[in-house]
């Protein structure tokens, strides 16, 4: 139960596109298909943006967008909007029942 | 409108025993799993523990295990966290969130829980 690797940190202007990784394993991003992404606004609740690796809940923009490669997982943000700015995670089962956390990663609008 | 309210949260000594609940409405409870979500101050997210939509199925993060215990009681739509044992790396705010598919696609505002 080791959290995923995410960069601490990124940055993009707005109008850019600025893409988040997420490293674990093959036990757990590797093994499923079971990718999601959170967003989550100071002193507010995480909001799903992205689970199943690549699908969109409704209402979510589609500037949002995931993908998958081997132990890696990542979420793009194109057209960044200045609300965008936000802290980021992702998650993903692990087996046996278990869920795990990416550390975060800090979504700055220049 | 999907709602989940957590309650309980608060100060406790380490070594004490606090118990969280969270109210559902908006949805049909009984057909969804359903967790618990914490993050320490200033810190990430970290997911504690999930119960299946029947309760027979219940899963928890290793470092709480022996300590904490997840339960549902559909009949009121509510679900509950007892947390025996605490200590001071517990301390967190503790959301409820649904399971969607295999994500969290519903979260509630959380509930504090300091142990000091």
């Amino acid at each position: 139960q080791s959290a995923l690797t995410q960069p601490p940190s990124a940055s993009g202007s707005p109008g850019q596109s600025v893409t988040i990784s997420c490293t674990g394993t093959s036990s757990d991003v590797g093994g499923y298909n079971y990718v999601s992404w959170y967003q989550q606004h100071p002193g507010k609740a995480p909001k799903l943006m992205i689970y199943d690796v690549t699908k969109r809940p409704s209402g979510v923009p589609d500037r949002f967008s995931g993908s998958k490669s081997g132990n890696t997982a990542s979420l793009t943000v194109s057209g960044l909007q200045a609300e965008d700015e936000a802290t980021y995670y992702c998650s993903s089962y692990a087996g046996s029942g278990n869920m795990v956390f990416g550390g975060g990663t800090k979504l700055t609008v220049l | 409108e999907v709602q989940l309210v957590e309650s309980g949260g608060g100060l406790v000594q380490p070594g004490g025993s606090l118990g969280l609940s969270c109210a559902a409405s908006g949805f049909t409870f009984s057909d969804y799993w359903m967790n618990w979500v914490r993050q320490a101050p200033g810190k990430g997210l970290e997911w504690v523990a999930s119960i299946k939509k029947d309760g027979s199925e219940k899963y928890f993060v290793d470092s709480v295990k022996g300590r904490f215990t997840i339960s549902r009681d559909n009949a009121k739509n509510s679900l509950y966290l007892q947390m025996n044992s605490l200590r001071v790396d517990d301390a967190a705010v503790y959301y409820c969130a649904r399971s969607a598919a295999v994500a969290f696609d519903n979260w509630g505002q959380g509930t504090l829980v300091t142990v000091s």
